[in-house]
């Protein structure tokens, strides 16, 4: 079965700090990657996903994420966050079928940004 | 994207009780399916709404705890039958997006607490 890892648990950072969260993910094939955010008394929302091509990838909100294939990694990045990036992120996986899959979700980080 | 209403959005229910949680999308979608989010913990899938036939649950998860209902392509039900103090936790309503497979649409989720 996949699984999803996010190795930072709770992360603390000043406004303009650079931001890299970790999701290493387990499953072998070909596979459909999120990162959702979820900020303070709102719902889940997408922030960006990979299905194929670049292995770079823009979101919402000057986000990014790369794929590492051989890393099994979507490690989701920005060079400068704010104070409103103050949210609870998740990294997702699914296989890619070409249909409807179940998402696996990592535990989640807890991004907070001080002024 | 589609617009989820989960209704209640909180609640306090007394162990042994029964509660259902109501999903409605303001549009026709294939895939719905139920998540619970118990504190500190990520997101898992508890089943797929099947419209028309008995939902798919997820290993762990069994018919008799958490019955659902799928009668047309907007509407769902989850009932979190018999309540313990485990069960308190928020349960998520999802739809997949008609732009693409996979990409997922959350509702705000509705609050347990089983006292």
């Amino acid at each position: 079965a996949q699984s999803v890892s996010q190795h930072n648990h709770h992360v603390i950072l000043s406004e303009a700090a650079s931001l890299e969260l970790g999701c290493n993910y387990s499953y072998g094939g070909t596979v459909n990657l999120f990162w959702y955010v979820q900020y303070p008394g709102q719902h889940l929302q997408l922030l960006l996903k990979y299905f194929s091509g670049d292995p770079l990838v823009k979101g919402i909100k000057g986000f990014e994420a790369e794929f590492i294939k051989s890393k099994f990694s979507f490690n989701l990045r920005k060079p400068s966050v704010q104070w409103s990036d103050t949210a609870e992120y998740f990294c997702a996986v699914t296989r890619n079928t070409g249909t409807a899959s179940k998402l696996t979700f990592g535990t989640g980080t807890r991004l907070q940004v001080t002024l | 994207s589609a617009v989820i209403s989960q209704k209640p959005s909180r609640d306090i229910c007394q162990r042994g009780t029964s509660l259902t949680i109501q999903c409605q999308v303001d549009s026709q979608v294939t895939m719905m399916f139920w998540y619970r989010q118990q504190p500190g913990q990520s997101l898992t899938l508890i089943a797929t709404a099947n419209q028309g036939s008995e939902a798919t649950y997820e290993s762990g998860f069994v018919i008799d705890k958490f019955p659902i209902s799928r009668p047309n392509l907007t509407f769902s039900t989850l009932t979190v039958s018999n309540m313990s103090p485990e069960d308190s936790s928020i349960y998520l309503c999802s739809v997949q997006q008609s732009s693409g497979a996979n990409v997922l649409t959350f509702g705000a989720g509705s609050r347990l607490t089983v006292l």
